[in-house]
């Protein structure tokens, strides 16, 4: 039982190129999200997904984009990679569809530099 | 503005002291959770926070949500140097993290 995958764990990109990091979990969780944790701002949620073809947004979604088309994948896409784009971004799903309680299962996370 | 205000950002003690560590908000929150991240790995759920005044305890660790469900607290008795690592909390749905606590441990 691996739990949430992320890949790349480290990446460089140059300003303008585009790149998906990849999710997968093996727990048959309904939800999935994507956050970026940078310093002195804590984890800010950028999208999820409550099951396989629903996406919504979460607080800071500009300049990503994702698609849920199995319960097990839920990839992030940079279309056009931007400095302010350096993070660590961490993928994480629940069995709970996001709700109060539920217990979020994080992957390792990918470290993202956008030269 | 963070909607989850931690503090302190960062606490330096030696190994045997306590420590209390707080997550405050202006707004009221059904739950709130406690999550541990260790250096280069995901966070991982302490507990989880749902009544007005509920005290929890995971062995050393004592958590207290407040009775208006605006912040909690979290005691670590007798701190070892395993219990270094960032502390953040979370709510409305994970939806919004605080920026933790970061704790380091001396031996």
């Amino acid at each position: 039982n691996a739990g949430v995958t992320q890949t790349p764990k480290f990446q460089v990109l140059k300003t303008g190129q585009s790149m998906t990091l990849q999710c997968a979990q093996d727990m048959n969780h309904e939800y999935m999200s994507w956050y970026r944790q940078d310093p002195g701002m804590g984890l800010r949620l950028i999208h999820y997904s409550v099951g396989a073809g629903i996406t919504d947004q979460g607080e800071v979604p500009n300049g990503y984009n994702v698609s849920r088309s199995t319960t097990e994948d839920f990839p992030l896409r940079l279309l056009s990679a931007a400095p302010s784009q350096t993070s660590v971004y961490f993928c994480a799903s629940t069995h709970s569809g996001g709700s109060n309680t539920g217990e979020l299962f994080f992957g390792e996370g990918s470290r993202l530099t956008v030269l | 503005t963070q909607l989850l205000e931690q503090s302190p950002q960062f606490l330096s003690i030696q190994e045997g002291e306590n420590l209390t560590v707080y997550c405050n908000s202006s707004s009221v929150f059904s739950s709130l959770q406690w999550y541990r991240q260790e250096p280069g790995e995901g966070p991982v759920l302490l507990v989880t926070v749902v009544t007005g005044g509920e005290v929890k305890k995971l062995k050393r660790l004592t958590f207290q949500f407040g009775d208006a469900r605006k912040d909690s607290s979290l005691h670590i008795t007798a701190a070892q140097p395993g219990d270094t690592g960032l502390y953040p909390c979370a709510g409305l749905n994970q939806f919004y993290f605080g920026t933790g606590t970061s704790l380091t441990v001396i031996p």
